[in-house]
């Protein structure tokens, strides 16, 4: 199965934006690159998705590298609600495995 | 609006007593389902899914089994409890898009084993 490295955790300051990598390098063409988050005692929740073009939503953006081998999840404005673990999954098929992910803590 | 409740959110069990965790999806037909389970500290862990009625994938051996009744319910159960089963179990939904597969997750359920 193919797989994500992220680092273990990151620190931004409130109001600051944050740049949060993934690498896939034995990702495959079909292979869609997920971003969820999950806060404190609360399940996942979905972020952003993509394949192989940037993409922009309300929460954040998604930036793809060309060769499709590491993506950046990109949270313009930190908030302090933004603190949770972030994780970074490829969608290959009806079975997603979720890593360590990385912790974001935000400071005020 | 789909939705997907999960129960109950808390749960403390003995050592070798039965289990039953339940998961039921509105609003939408034919989901995949799937039941995580998430030690303390740790990624999530994959243990079932489902791609339709009496259709159950294991991922992971273990004293725990899933079966799914109905379209839209999900039931993870274990006839005797060990203490490695604490954690917090969460269970999820996507629509049969195999290519995006966005999942959505329920509240959890923290199961203690004491």
């Amino acid at each position: 199965d193919a797989k994500t490295t992220q680092p273990n955790s990151m620190e931004s300051n409130e109001e600051e934006p944050v740049h949060l990598p993934c690498n896939h390098s034995t990702i495959s063409g079909t292979d869609y690159i997920h971003w969820y988050r999950q806060l404190p005692s609360q399940g996942p929740e979905y972020v952003i998705h993509g394949l192989t073009s940037n993409v922009n939503n309300r929460m954040a953006s998604l930036a793809i590298a060309e060769d499709r081998k590491s993506s950046t999840l990109i949270l313009h404005r930190a908030t302090l609600r933004d603190a949770a673990v972030y994780y970074c999954i490829l969608s290959p098929n009806n079975d997603m495995r979720f890593g360590a992910g990385t912790r974001l803590t935000v400071k005020p | 609006s789909q939705t997907i409740h999960q129960w109950p959110a808390t749960l403390v069990q003995p050592v070798g007593s039965p289990l039953s965790l339940e998961c039921t999806v509105e609003g939408t037909s034919n989901p995949n389902l799937y039941w995580y389970r998430q030690a303390a500290g740790r990624g999530l862990q994959l243990l079932f899914y489902s791609v339709g009625i009496g259709q159950i994938s294991s991922e992971v051996p273990q004293n725990l089994s899933a079966s799914r009744p109905q379209d839209r319910q999900f039931i993870l159960s274990s006839k005797k409890l060990l203490l490695s089963d604490s954690g917090f179990y969460l269970c999820a939904w996507s629509v049969s898009d195999i290519a995006k597969n966005i999942q959505y997750f329920g509240a959890g359920t923290r199961l203690s084993v004491l």
